[in-house]
């Protein structure tokens, strides 16, 4: 089965700086690539995905990702962070099957 | 355009009880998965549909039911409650199995 390894539960940077969150996916058939930001109290939203097509992906709020095969990531970046960045990131990967699995997450707090 | 609803938002009940959450989406997507998420574990599957009247299991499905008797409704049921069911469930759901899911805004559950 496929599975995602989130490294980092916790990151803190200052507005203005790189944000960079790691994933890590496992995955025997050519996987589907997602990340979700949860914000306090709500559900997830989708930021950006992979499925197949260009290796760089960009999502909303300035969000990018880029899908490395050779290193079976999926790092998640923006350039300069901003207060409302601040929330919980979420790297989930689908196989060849229906079921997407989640990483356990990692909290983005962003310091003024 | 209400998207995916779920209701109650907040429930307390008692270990032994049996307790319903639904969940309802206005989009007519194929498939709709329930998940609980628990801090230190993401989100983590306990039951998807395919489509009315197909469900299947997903990695935490012990002392859950489902049924799927429309496209737009999947209630989850808790047949004798427990403390370890205390958690937040999140329904979603997606025009394709592998594809992008989007997530109710979850039930927040205490087991007493």
């Amino acid at each position: 089965a496929q599975s995602v390894t989130q490294l980092g539960s916790h990151v803190s940077v200052s507005e203005g700086a790189l944000v960079l969150l790691r994933c890590n996916y496992s995955s025997s058939v050519p996987p589907y690539l997602f990340w979700y930001v949860q914000y306090p109290n709500q559900g997830l939203q989708l930021l950006l995905k992979y499925t197949s097509a260009a290796t760089l992906v960009k999502g909303i709020n300035g969000f990018e990702a880029e899908f490395k095969k050779s290193e079976t990531s999926f790092h998640l970046t923006k350039p300069s962070a901003h207060m409302s960045d601040a929330a919980e990131y979420f790297c989930a990967v689908t196989g060849g099957g229906n079921d997407m699995r989640f990483g356990a997450g990692t909290r983005l707090t962003v310091k003024p | 355009d209400a998207g995916i609803t779920q209701s109650p938002r907040y429930k307390i009940t008692e270990t032994g009880r049996q307790v319903t959450l639904m969940c309802h989406q206005t989009w007519s997507h194929s498939y709709m998965f329930w998940y609980r998420q628990d801090l230190g574990h993401g989100l983590r599957l306990i039951y998807y549909s395919a489509a009315a009247d197909i469900t299947d299991k997903g990695e935490v499905p012990d002392g859950y039911v489902v049924s799927r008797s429309k496209t737009e409704n999947f209630p989850l049921t808790l047949e004798s409650a427990t403390r370890s069911q205390t958690s937040v469930y999140f329904c979603a759901s997606s025009e394709l199995g592998r594809e992008t899911q989007y997530f109710g805004p979850g039930t927040r559950l205490l087991v007493l």
